[in-house]
């Protein structure tokens, strides 16, 4: 099983900052590695698939990077509505597999 | 896109019947999927099945107590739940998403909660 480490746990962060944040795999990830935020009581929204490419209707201050077993979601400026959670995943090896989030605050 | 139903609450050992209607996207084209969020917690992949029902996996957590089904005539999706225990307890999501081939849009319906408590 491909575990998958986010950090930090809690980000806390002024709009309009740039935030990064981290996903490390226990082994590299062979195939999709996606970025989700989540917002209390809504359903996961896929931000970016294949470690780099946005989802449909995504805006461009989102952007992903990274291969093997270290990624990274930017948000280049934060918007009062990007505060929420974030969860990697990985879509290369049975189980699929979720980072355990990193919440994204207000300062 | 997606909207799960039969969520509720069961005693432990019981069972209960999740399912998930799709439309406005081409459900049979889709890989489906059950995905489980556990109280305050994160997000734990639970079942998928492929497009054309043939290939079926779980999770070792509900292997041989769950079992995942599809009608694509009918755009809906099941998930059989048995012998539950309370670890089983969270809000189940329906989601329609690739791991080969990754779509630019995924489908998710906003879930249904499932207690499992005497």
């Amino acid at each position: 099983e491909i575990v998958l480490t986010q950090s930090p746990a809690t980000l806390s962060m002024s709009p309009g900052e740039r935030a990064t944040l981290s996903c490390r795999a226990s082994q590299s990830v062979s195939g999709s590695l996606v970025w989700y935020q989540q917002k209390p009581g809504q359903a996961p929204r896929l931000l970016i698939y294949d470690a780099s490419n946005r989802a449909t209707g995504i805006p461009a201050r989102f952007s992903g990077s990274g291969s093997g077993t270290d990624f990274t979601l930017t948000i280049s400026s934060l918007e009062p509505g990007d505060f929420a959670v974030y969860y990697c995943q990985q879509r290369g090896n049975w189980p699929l597999t979720f980072g355990g989030g990193t919440k994204v605050e207000i300062k | 896109h997606l909207v799960e139903s039969g969520g509720g609450l069961v005693k432990p050992g019981g069972s209960l019947t999740l399912s998930c209607a799709g439309s406005g996207f081409t459900f049979s084209s889709y890989s489906m999927n059950w995905v489980r969020q556990a109280p305050g917690k994160g997000l734990e992949w639970v079942s998928s099945i492929s497009g054309d029902g043939i290939y079926i996996i779980y999770s070792d957590s509900v292997k041989g107590r769950f079992s995942i089904s599809r009608d694509n005539a009918k755009n809906s999706l099941d998930l059989q739940m048995n012998s539950l225990r309370a670890e089983d307890t969270a809000v189940y999501y329906c989601a329609g998403f690739e791991t080969i081939s990754v779509r630019p849009v995924d489908y998710w319906g906003p879930g249904t909660l499932v207690t499992v408590s005497s």
